[in-house]
């Protein structure tokens, strides 16, 4: 099994903020995808494919990465952007593993 | 527009079966992969289990593999994940998801959830 580990598991960060989160693969893996989940609601679809954007995800989010290393990074903070990031990898030998989950709040 | 929206579930004890259902429209059903996830109170999402289009194979990790069964019936566009011999350990909220397709295992539309509680 792939385990991905995400890092921090929380953290805080003031409006226009610059930030990144990370989830790094116990083996290498082709792509990596990325849902955002706010309280009570389902994840929704947010960064697919590595470095692609779901519809609707603003422009200040992207996401880049190979291998066993991967981010997804916010180049300016905004309040709406508080939510739990959770990074996801499918493998024909491990299938499909998620993250334990980064979650982002304004400070 | 692609819905997903699951039902059945609720409260039962342990050692109950329980089937929770996903009726899917706004596409194709027989052209995707079907995805059960789960997100224990307060925790993080695990996926369950996969269907093919056609419902001729299926994958589960080992945590529920023997205990749970996924199935589809592409006449009626609704997934079904029938849960066995359930565990105070599988209370959780149960989502469905479709997969986009290739390259694999990219979930792109999800449902609402149905809440799962085991509990005597």
């Amino acid at each position: 099994e792939i385990v991905l580990t995400q890092s921090p598991t929380t953290m805080a960060a003031s409006p226009g903020e610059k930030v990144t989160i990370t989830c790094r693969a116990s083996s290498s893996v082709s792509y990596m995808h990325w849902y955002q989940q706010k309280a009570g609601a389902s994840p929704k679809p947010w960064i697919y494919d590595t470095s692609k954007l779901a519809s609707g995800v603003p422009n200040r989010f992207s996401g880049s990465g190979s291998g066993t290393s991967y981010s997804l990074t916010i180049s300016s903070m905004e309040t709406e952007d508080t939510a739990t990031y959770y990074c996801q990898q499918w493998s024909r030998n491990s299938l499909i593993t998620f993250g334990s989950g980064t979650k982002l709040e304004i400070k | 527009e692609v819905q997903l929206v699951e039902s059945g579930g609720g409260l039962v004890q342990p050692g109950s079966p329980l089937k929770v259902s996903c009726a899917a429209s706004g596409f194709t059903f027989t052209s995707n992969w079907l995805n059960w996830i789960r997100q224990a109170p307060g925790k993080g999402l695990e996926w369950v289990a996969s269907i093919n289009p056609d419902g001729s194979n299926t994958y589960y990790p080992d945590t529920v593999k023997g205990r749970f069964v996924v199935s589809k019936d592409n006449a009626k566009n609704t997934g079904y994940l029938q849960m066995n011999n359930l565990r105070s350990e599988d209370t959780a909220m149960y989502y469905c998801a479709r997969d986009r397709g290739l390259p694999w295992g990219y979930f792109d539309y999800w449902g609402q959830g149905v809440m799962v509680t085991v509990s005597s």
